[in-house]
């Protein structure tokens, strides 16, 4: 089976740094996603990690141990708008498809 | 450039009732999938749609089933409504099936009473 753990919520203040978690056990492993989602809205890709190590896209980055079965998302200087819930699928081969298994998602709310 | 759109934003069924939800996908997309999301859930992940044809299936019953057309767009029908279908439902697309890059629409809020 596959399972995927992340926190459910996390807070921090404006300007800080805060980082999300998340491991998973699986088979068929193709890469870790992170995804945004603000209250009613769509799930907004942020990033991928397919190899070990950091990949940085303005203020997040993402890092990914496969060894480990581990992976985070850096949001740094925080806004008010980063105040959402945060997803990490684990990217999974079904034949040949590309097929994303989310976790249940982490509410990070952000404080002046 | 238009995003993915999905039609219509709200809906409220029956049990028993059946409903068809559709997508359009980003220009240039030709793989759509269909999620469904509990509150307070991630997305669980329904089918995917390549070349007009389910190309994989999530765990979900023959209830839901669905279809996508030469244009690309994707409807989402599901059959004998139960009050646990209750859910957003969500349409994302990609170009091609092996992109790990996905974009979901704005989704269906579904109710069942």
């Amino acid at each position: 089976g596959q399972s995927l753990e992340q926190p459910s919520e996390v807070t921090a203040v404006e300007g800080a740094i805060v980082q999300i978690n998340c491991t998973y056990q699986t088979s068929g492993f193709y890469g870790l996603s992170w995804y945004q989602q603000h209250d009613g809205g769509a799930p907004t890709f942020l990033s991928y990690n397919a190899l070990d190590g950091l990949e940085e896209t303005g203020r997040f980055s993402s890092f990914l141990s496969r060894s480990d079965s581990y992976g985070y998302l850096l949001l740094q200087e925080l806004q008010m708008k980063d105040s959402a819930s945060y997803f990490c699928a684990v990217g999974l081969d079904w034949g040949g498809s590309y097929i994303p298994t989310f976790g249940r998602g982490t509410s990070l709310i952000v404080h002046p | 450039d238009a995003g993915v759109t999905q039609s219509p934003t709200h809906l409220i069924k029956t049990r028993g009732q059946q409903v068809t939800l559709r997508c359009s996908p980003k220009s240039g997309h030709d793989t759509v999938s269909w999620y469904q999301q509990a509150l307070g859930q991630g997305p669980q992940f329904i089918f995917q749609y390549y070349e007009e044809e389910e190309r994989q299936r999530g765990n979900f019953p023959d209830r839901f089933s669905g279809h996508q057309f030469p244009n690309y767009s994707s409807e989402l029908n599901v059959n004998a409504l139960l009050l646990g279908d209750s859910a957003l439902y969500l349409c994302a697309s990609s170009l091609e099936v092996r992109n790990n890059e996905q974009f979901f629409g704005p989704g269906t809020r579904l109710t069942v009473l």
